[in-house]
């Protein structure tokens, strides 16, 4: 079956540091991968996608996530964090049934 | 606003009352689908429709649960004789079978039961 492992439920970074969010995965065949970002009362937004090609994926807000096929990971990640990316995010992957399985999250604080 | 929308945000209601949400998808998405979120957790998978076929039902989804798309477009999710447990963020998301492998969600719609 597929699923998603967030390690961490909270992640402390300070304001302006490069900001590292994990998530591993297990999955039979080519993994569909994605991050979402989802703010209090708020629905989910999509920051980006690993279907195929190039390992490093660039997202929106100055995201990106790096294809690890041999760890099985899929980390997030960002050169230098704002206050504004304080938040709850998901990875997620589409199972062959084209459902998402999501992790259990990760909440992100960014300390001005 | 083109995005998928959710009615209604909030919506608070007794034990035993039926409740029914709404959900408006982007206009050229053709699948829709159903997710629940509980304070904590990811969001978990209800159903699906692609078009106005229902394709998929998790065992999530109680016999007091029904979901419906009758002209592929909007989707309603009732759920009847709530219980506390019921309680939770109710998702809807979108996309189209021929297009990216993205799913683009709505607000949702924060139920709680009393």
């Amino acid at each position: 079956a597929q699923s998603v492992a967030q390690p961490e439920d909270q992640v402390n970074v300070a304001e302006g540091n490069p900001l590292t969010v994990k998530c591993t995965y297990s999955v039979s065949g080519n993994p569909y991968l994605f991050w979402y970002v989802q703010y209090p009362n708020r629905g989910l937004q999509f920051l980006l996608k690993y279907i195929t090609g190039d390992n490093l994926v660039k997202g929106s807000y100055g995201f990106e996530a790096e294809f690890n096929k041999s760890q099985t990971s899929f980390h997030l990640k960002k050169p230098s964090a704002l206050v504004s990316d304080s938040a709850l995010y998901f990875c997620a992957v589409r199972d062959i049934y084209d459902k998402i399985i999501f992790g259990k999250g990760t909440r992100l604080h960014i300390l001005p | 606003d083109t995005g998928v929308s959710q009615n209604p945000r909030h919506k608070i209601t007794k034990r035993g009352q039926n409740v029914t949400f709404r959900c408006d998808p982007i206009s050229e998405h053709n699948r829709l689908y159903w997710y629940r979120q509980t304070l904590g957790q990811g969001p978990e998978f209800l159903t699906y429709f692609q078009n106005e076929a229902q394709l998929e039902k998790s065992r999530l989804l109680s016999d007091r649960f029904s979901a419906e798309r009758p002209k592929g477009s909007f989707s309603t999710l009732e759920i009847q004789r709530t219980e506390q447990g019921d309680s939770a963020m109710y998702l809807c998301a979108s996309d189209h079978i021929a297009a990216d492998e993205t799913q683009y969600f709505g607000p949702g719609t924060r139920l709680l039961v009393l």
